[in-house]
């Protein structure tokens, strides 16, 4: 069964701090694996996108990771912001072509503190 | 470029009663998916749209169906609510269909309210 599982469920940070959000996927065939930033409220954001080739993407402060033999990806932010406060999704796409999927997983929700 | 939008953003309605949602995606995008978000299941897949033919489908009942028109806009359309169905709704565009690094972008949301 395709599965996205993330870790923590929610984290609270310090402004200015750093953290790193875990995600372990069970998917077959893998395509990409994505994370996107939800806002309270508001549709998901996509900040990476990574195939099986990349290990490694940068979005500002935001890095991601992908070690597609272990099957985790983890996103790191550096220097916390109050705006980074938010639901971090982990979705991978599975299949090829036209029955292409994503599978989401449940989020991290992020409060980031002053 | 306008993103994706989706109307309306509010929305309560009775057990019983039929509800259309409506997702214009970014101009020039051709496919369309509809998701299903609740605080317990996270982001569901409903189903996508290309081309005016739904190309993919989730594991919702026949309640939950949709159409997509030549303008590439989308409806999402549930009979008879339930109290379950209590959710945020998010339709997101793509480009292409199926291809490796497509980007989804998606709307702001419907967020239905069943009492």
């Amino acid at each position: 069964k395709n599965q996205v599982e993330q870790s923590p469920q929610s984290l609270i940070i310090l402004e200015g701090k750093n953290c790193t959000l875990q995600c372990n996927y069970t998917v077959s065939p893998f395509s990409n694996l994505r994370w996107y930033k939800q806002d309270t409220g508001r549709g998901p954001v996509s900040l990476t996108i990574m195939t099986f080739s990349e290990n490694t993407k940068s979005n500002g402060r935001y890095t991601a990771t992908l070690d597609a033999d272990t099957k985790q990806s983890s996103l790191h932010i550096t220097a916390s912001q109050l705006s980074d406060s938010a639901s971090y999704i982990c979705v991978v796409s599975a299949g090829r072509g036209a029955t292409n999927k994503l599978i989401f997983g449940t989020g991290t929700l992020l409060a980031v503190q002053p | 470029k306008a993103g994706v939008t989706q109307t309306p953003r509010y929305l309560i309605k009775t057990r019983g009663q039929q509800v259309t949602l409506s997702c214009s995606p970014i101009s020039g995008h051709r496919s369309v998916s509809w998701y299903q978000q609740t605080p317990g299941q996270g982001l569901q897949f409903l189903f996508e749209y290309f081309s005016e033919t739904q190309r993919n489908k989730g594991n919702f009942p026949g309640r939950f169906s949709g159409r997509q028109f030549s303008n590439s806009r989308s409806e999402m359309n549930v009979s008879t609510l339930e109290l379950g169905d209590s959710a945020l709704y998010l339709c997101a565009s793509s480009l292409l269909l199926g291809k490796v690094n497509t980007e989804a972008f998606f709307g702001q949301g419907t967020r239905l309210t069943v009492v």
